[in-house]
């Protein structure tokens, strides 16, 4: 059976921490790997990291897949309150049509 | 901007009730997603899309059914809703050609309470 795994499932810091958030999955035939972050309402892209792709960063964001691991992790720097939010890891596999396979999350609290 | 909009935010059944969830995008994606998010479960799929009249289970379709009869519409219905099918409901949409993944876009999500 197809797995995404997060961790931890909850973490609370302060502005200014920096923080790693991890990724591992165990599918069949990867495609790639996506995050999300998750405020009050839908799910927003933060990034995409496939076998040819495998480290992105944006601004404060940044994200590294290692294939060898099966494994990705997100990190933050300089958290902010704004950072507070869910953060959901999906994997894509090749001829499913598509779907992504969802992480659980993670819960991230930034206190001022 | 691709928009996934979803007919309501908030919507309130009672138990029994046919309860229709509407989802529509605006970039022509082949796929279109209905998933529920629960806390400490995340996201589940339900049912998805890959073409107009074209439809697979996902992992929990059990009380629901889904419609796409246009390619910009995929409707989600839960036939007699009941108390634990009280959930947030999220629609996404992508585009997909062969075995390359697009990203999945997601709609604001409809919070369903069934009581």
């Amino acid at each position: 059976e197809d797995k995404v795994v997060q961790s931890p499932l909850s973490l609370v810091v302060h502005e200014g921490d920096t923080v790693t958030l991890n990724c591992s999955y165990e599918v069949t035939n990867f495609r790639s790997l996506l995050w999300y972050k998750q405020e009050k309402k839908a799910p927003t892209f933060l990034f995409m990291l496939t076998s040819s792709g495998i480290e992105k960063k944006s601004g404060r964001l940044s994200s590294i897949l290692d294939k060898k691991e099966l494994s990705s992790i997100l990190n933050i720097t300089a958290t902010q309150t704004g950072d507070s939010a869910i953060y959901l890891c999906a994997v894509n596999r090749g001829s499913t049509l598509g779907r992504l396979y969802f992480g659980r999350g993670t819960q991230l609290t930034v206190w001022p | 901007d691709v928009k996934v909009t979803q007919s309501s935010r908030y919507l309130v059944k009672r138990t029994g009730e046919k309860v229709f969830l509407e989802c529509v995008q605006d970039m022509d994606h082949e796929n279109m997603f209905w998933y529920r998010q629960d806390p400490g479960l995340g996201l589940r799929l339900i049912y998805f899309s890959y073409d107009v009249k074209m439809k697979e289970k996902g992992d929990i379709p059990e009380g629901y059914s889904v419609s796409r009869e246009k390619k910009e519409r995929f409707s989600l219905i839960l036939e007699s809703a009941s108390t634990n099918q009280t959930s947030m409901y999220l629609c996404a949409s992508s585009d997909f050609s062969g075995l390359e993944v697009r990203i999945a876009f997601f709609g604001q999500g409809t919070r369903l309470t069934v009581v």
